[in-house]
């Protein structure tokens, strides 16, 4: 069963607008840990935004906040005032603490910044 | 301070031949990782170690094997290269527990 769904093939948006990228995943474990990944077409793998279960508050991190439904088990992202260098593959990963330290990832949104 | 490394870059296999994928990391992390990213898909997790000593499969652990060898690297092998196993292969490693990775520049691996 897909844990992870990013129902967005492919995104775009015009520069210094916000984006938003869709992300839900499943799991039936209390206790786990949902990631956002960049990967521009160099291909290198870019950490972006942590959220923990336990988490009260939304993460944060620069122009990067992640929307955390967790009854409707959706960890989105948000990407304010849209760069050109935004332009990249980005991953939703997901990692159950019951699991040990096997992570998931969905099959990723590829965006693309409009001058 | 390198991160983490991969080596090689690149490689092409004949069908049937072994190779190792060395990965080493210098940030003193506890848990290293594998992955294979296919066209299309997402990292996939074949095999990670939590730590020194300790490997466990992930979700596509056939037709590779894994060998934590000190705290800093931890290699890949394929004994006998499958044109399925043709992939970009993925290294990472993290503090426990892993609230961020850290990922190498990969390897792409062509099995003709």
């Amino acid at each position: 069963a897909q844990k992870i769904t990013q129902t967005q093939p492919g995104m775009f948006v015009q520069e210094k607008e916000a984006v938003t990228l869709d992300c839900t995943y499943d799991t039936s474990d209390p206790s786990y840990g949902l990631f956002w990944y960049k990967q521009p077409s160099s291909g290198e793998m870019i950490f972006l935004i942590y959220q923990g279960s336990y988490d009260q508050q939304n993460a944060t991190e620069g122009r990067y906040s992640l929307n955390f439904q967790k009854a409707r088990k959706s960890a989105n992202l948000v990407i304010s005032a849209s760069q050109l260098g935004d332009s990249a593959m980005y991953f939703c990963a997901m990692r159950e603490d019951n699991y040990g330290q096997n992570f998931v990832f969905g099959p990723g949104t590829r965006l693309s910044v409009l001058p | 301070n390198a991160g983490v490394t991969q080596t090689p870059k690149f490689q092409v296999l004949k069908t049937g031949q072994s190779m190792t994928l060395q990965c080493a990391q210098d940030m003193n992390h506890n848990s290293m990782y594998w992955y294979r990213q296919d066209p299309g898909m997402g990292l996939r997790l074949i095999y990670y170690s939590a730590s020194e000593g300790t490997t466990d499969k992930g979700e596509v652990p056939n037709g590779y094997n894994v060998s934590r060898l000190n705290k800093r690297e931890f290699s890949l092998r394929l004994e006998s290269a499958a044109p399925s196993q043709t992939s970009v292969y993925f290294c990472a490693s993290s503090e426990n527990p892993p609230n961020e990775q850290f990922f190498g520049p990969g390897t792409r691996l062509t099995v003709l």
